[in-house]
Order: structure tokens, then C-alpha cells, then sequence
């Protein structure tokens, strides 16, 4: 059973358009995350929902737009594309109040802004 | 501020050779330490982890030591395989920060027969 899915896998769009990258995990997790790899694989947290309710939110151009409707599905919207946009964007999932708070990775999401 | 700093790639080796990624890090607190893997097209998985200072986290043949007083937490493996190939990535966690992974560059490891 996969534990954290993305959809879609691959995302090619053009430049101004407005798209939606989906998360969901089945662990019965409380915490989930947004994370960007460039393309030198440099990984960086953009974003983190406890219970639905936003508890991180680094340095991100408003353009994107995080949503959790419930604790399992954290989604990121992205208005008005650009070039820079284009990356891996990978979901995550942990339980916060586990001793650890190990994180599960989803297996991305390639998006290219052409 | 709380930094991850790995050794720069490629690392390219023989099939069983010896292996070590550098990983030292900048932390407030005491840090939880953690190895990732990402194999080619895939996530991130969790390899190893460390929670204080002296531990040791070991996982498939890797090993890496929390050491306090170097800030270092290097990845070993004594003898590696053509699948271990991929991307490894040091990370941390601050104690009492939501729960934020910080991670250093990556580091590609390519192994050849």
C-alpha cells in the first residue's frame, strides 16, 4: 500500500498558467509538508499543515498556495507559473508526537514550466 | 542559524569499496541527525537516524555516529554495492521546531562494478 501518493507524477505547463499538485497519505498522520528539490537536487521546506492548520511557511512567493481540507490530503496550488517554478516538489507526512517525528516522502511530483 | 554541510559529489567508487560522506551541521539546541537516501526517480527514504550526541544509527550496512563535539554525523559503509547508488542527504531537526528538516546539499553516489 503506498503511504504517501502524489498526483500528478509529471506536470508540463506553460508559463502564466495555474496549477494543482495533490497529496495524500494513508498513516494516520498528523503533520504534512511541502518540499522543493532544484535542479542540483538542493531540497528546501516550503511548507508544513499540523492538523490542518499551517505551523510553517518559509519564504515562498504567495503565488503558491498550500490547502489541507483534512489531516490525510495536503495540496499545493501555484498561480501564474514561471520559469523558476520548474522543480521536484515532494510531499511528506509524520506524526508530531512520535519520539522521532520520522518524515515519509512521497515520490514526487516533476513539474516543467516551459 | 541551523545549517547541514555535506561533502560535494560525486562520489564515484568500485563495487565494495569503502565508503564515507562527509556531514557536519550548525544547530541551536540539540539536533536530531538523520541520513536520507533518494534512489534514481524515487522520494526520500529514511536510512538512518540519531537522536543525541553519541549515538550511533545504522541501517543496510551504513552506520553514522552523532558526534557533539565535531557537529559531524559522517555516513560510513564498509563495503558498497552497485545499488547503493543514489543521492544521500544529511538532515537535521531542532528540538521544538515544528518539526522542520533541514538539509544539506546531497551527495550522489555512484558505484560501480
Amino acid at each position: 500500500d503506498t503511504a504517501v501518493s502524489q498526483t500528478p507524477k509529471y506536470l508540463v505547463t506553460q508559463m502564466g498558467n495555474d496549477k494543482s499538485i495533490k497529496c495524500e497519505q494513508n498513516l494516520g498522520h498528523d503533520t504534512m509538508y511541502w518540499y522543493k528539490q532544484d535542479s542540483k537536487k538542493f531540497l528546501k521546506i516550503m511548507f508544513s499543515y499540523n492538523n490542518k492548520e499551517l505551523i510553517i511557511n518559509e519564504t515562498v512567493p504567495n503565488r503558491f498556495s498550500p490547502k489541507s481540507p483534512d489531516k490525510a490530503h495536503l495540496n499545493l496550488h501555484i498561480n501564474s507559473l514561471e520559469l523558476g517554478d520548474s522543480a521536484v516538489y515532494f510531499c511528506a507526512s509524520s506524526q508530531a508526537t512520535s519520539r522521532d517525528n520520522e518524515q515519509f516522502f512521497g515520490p514526487g511530483t516533476r513539474l516543467t514550466v516551459l | 542559524g541551523n545549517s547541514v554541510t555535506q561533502m560535494e559529489g560525486p562520489v564515484t567508487l568500485s563495487e565494495e569499496a569503502f565508503l564515507t560522506i562527509n556531514c557536519t551541521y550548525t544547530a541551536t539546541g540539540y539536533p536530531s541527525l538523520f541520513w536520507y537516501v533518494q534512489y534514481p526517480g524515487e522520494g526520500l527514504q529514511l536510512l538512518l537516524k540519531a537522536t543525541k550526541a553519541d549515538d550511533k544509527g545504522s541501517n543496510k550496512g551504513f552506520e553514522a555516529t552523532y558526534r557533539k563535539e565535531t557537529t559531524s554525523f559522517h555516513l560510513e559503509k564498509g563495503s558498497v554495492q552497485v545499488s547503493d547508488s543514489a543521492v544521500y542527504f544529511c538532515a537535521l531537526k531542532v528540538s521544538g521546531g515544528y518539526n522542520k528538516l533541514i538539509f544539506g546539499a546531497g551527495t550522489r553516489l555512484a558505484v560501480h562494478p
